[in-house]
């Protein structure tokens, strides 16, 4: 399978914990996108890179969300402190230099009790 | 603020009929549209695209329409199947922003 993967699909974790999902892209893109989808709505973007720079942020990425992606491959989105109003579905896509189609992930649901 | 938004909620069809799912959107400046379908569960999967160049593009048993004039954008699905039920998106992007914008989405139930 070539397409985009996250990791872990799920995750349950408690208030105050910290928490790290991964996102491997579609080989050879150099755009990743980071996005927060709550039940019911379309998805929301967080962030997005262009190989290893972080190029936009939306003011949705508070102070205790962190990503990178280091060598312009795979991307980690940490959050710290978890609240309830942090669970959500995490999607990631990536989308190749010469377009603008963005290729989503399967994402990464995270229920904080 | 500016948004992309969809005029149903829900939409329900009978197998074998056409299905057309409508999004209004208000940024003037979005030059590209795209429709993703997602399932329970799983990521947005890409279903056709649309510069604003364009009023019409086809796909495989998809059509997407582009009225520029009104900001009006939609999908028609060709002999809707049961594998069709999903929710279905549109989203923007202005151009200048790598990000898109989504409206909230519309289920489709197609009854056998």
């Amino acid at each position: 399978d070539t397409g985009v993967s996250q990791d872990p699909r799920h995750k349950i974790t408690k208030r105050g914990q910290n928490v790290t999902f991964r996102c491997d892209p579609i080989s050879e893109h150099n755009r990743l996108y980071w996005y927060r989808q709550t039940l019911g709505q379309g998805p929301e973007f967080l962030t997005y890179f262009q190989n290893e720079a972080q190029l936009e942020k939306s003011r949705l990425l508070s102070d205790r969300f962190s990503a990178e992606r280091p060598k312009g491959s795979f991307s980690t989105l940490e959050i710290q402190r978890t609240e309830q109003g942090d669970s959500a579905m995490y999607l990631c896509a990536s989308s190749p230099e010469d377009r603008e189609t963005q290729y989503f992930g399967p994402g990464t649901r995270l229920l904080v009790l | 603020g500016e948004s992309v938004g969809l005029h149903l909620p829900t939409l329900s069809v009978q197998e074998g009929d056409n299905s057309i799912i409508n999004c209004a959107y208000s940024n003037s400046a979005s030059d590209y549209f795209i429709w993703y379908k997602q399932e329970s569960g799983k990521g947005p999967q890409f279903i056709i695209d649309i510069r604003s160049n364009m009023d019409k593009r086809q796909g495989q048993r998809v059509t997407v329409l582009l009225n520029k004039t009104v900001k009006h954008l939609s999908l028609q699905i060709a002999a809707t199947q049961p594998g069709d039920s999903a929710v279905y998106f549109c989203a923007e992007n202005n151009g200048s922003a790598r990000q898109l914008t989504f409206g909230s989405g519309t289920q489709l139930t197609v009854l056998p």
